[in-house]
């Protein structure tokens, strides 16, 4: 089974700074995508970034870029730029590429909560 | 907006008791997921429809059943309720369970068994 670890529970970065968080996963497979999804304090889940494994190179979305490490199965998001609106918990997602049974399901880290400081 | 509907937002309800949470996915959407975040065991998987039939089963205990309706609309049961229900269900949806398609998360229903 997959598994998704995020190291880092809090993380705290100030307004227009840059910060990086960490993810890693297990998985015996080779085709997969991940994901970062952001929980403000609404509880609402927001798509913020996908990475198809197959892929090499990383993805980015306006401030938000992530490095993509398939070996080393690391998968970090870069938050430019921080802005207030950013605070919020975020969780890294893993998803087979695999079809048919569960293999679609998302399989979630337990997300880091991140502050922005003004 | 991600265009998925849940209701109610808030549920609070006593032990053994059976609820019914309620989920329309984005328009044209065929697949509807379902997960439970609890500050226990984070975000987990319960159960996926496709196209009105049963796709996949997560952790979803037997007391929790779903379906998807021809519309599209899909119902989560929660039966004999226990403290540790107490959750935020979540109903995602995508275009299709093919490759890449993104699960596109509604609002989620907050669920208090006191």
């Amino acid at each position: 089974a997959q598994t998704v670890t995020q190291s880092q529970p809090e993380m705290s970065v100030q307004e227009a700074e840059t910060v990086t968080l960490s993810c890693t996963y297990d998985t015996s497979e080779s085709d997969y995508y991940l994901f970062w999804y952001k929980q403000p304090p609404s509880r609402q889940m927001i798509l913020v970034i996908r990475q198809e494994a197959y892929k090499q190179q990383n993805a980015t979305e306006n401030r938000f870029s992530v490095n993509f490490q398939k070996a080393a199965k690391s998968f970090s998001l870069k938050i430019s730029d921080s802005q207030l609106g950013d605070a919020a918990m975020y969780f890294c997602a893993y998803r087979s590429g695999n079809s048919g049974g569960s293999n679609y399901k998302l399989t979630f880290g337990k997300g880091t909560l991140l502050t922005v400081n003004p | 907006d991600s265009g998925v509907t849940q209701t109610p937002k808030h549920l609070i309800t006593a032990t053994g008791q059976r609820v019914t949470l309620r989920c329309s996915p984005r328009s044209g959407d065929l697949s509807v997921y379902w997960y439970q975040q609890s500050l226990d065991q984070g975000l987990q998987f319960l159960i996926q429809y496709y196209n009105g039939e049963e796709r996949a089963k997560g952790n979803i205990l037997e007391r929790f059943s779903a379906q998807q309706f021809p519309d599209l609309h899909s119902e989560l049961n929660l039966s004999s309720l226990e403290l540790g229900d107490s959750a935020l269900y979540f109903c995602a949806s995508s275009v299709a369970d093919g490759f890449g398609y993104e699960q596109y998360f509604g609002p989620g229903t907050r669920l208090t068994v006191t």
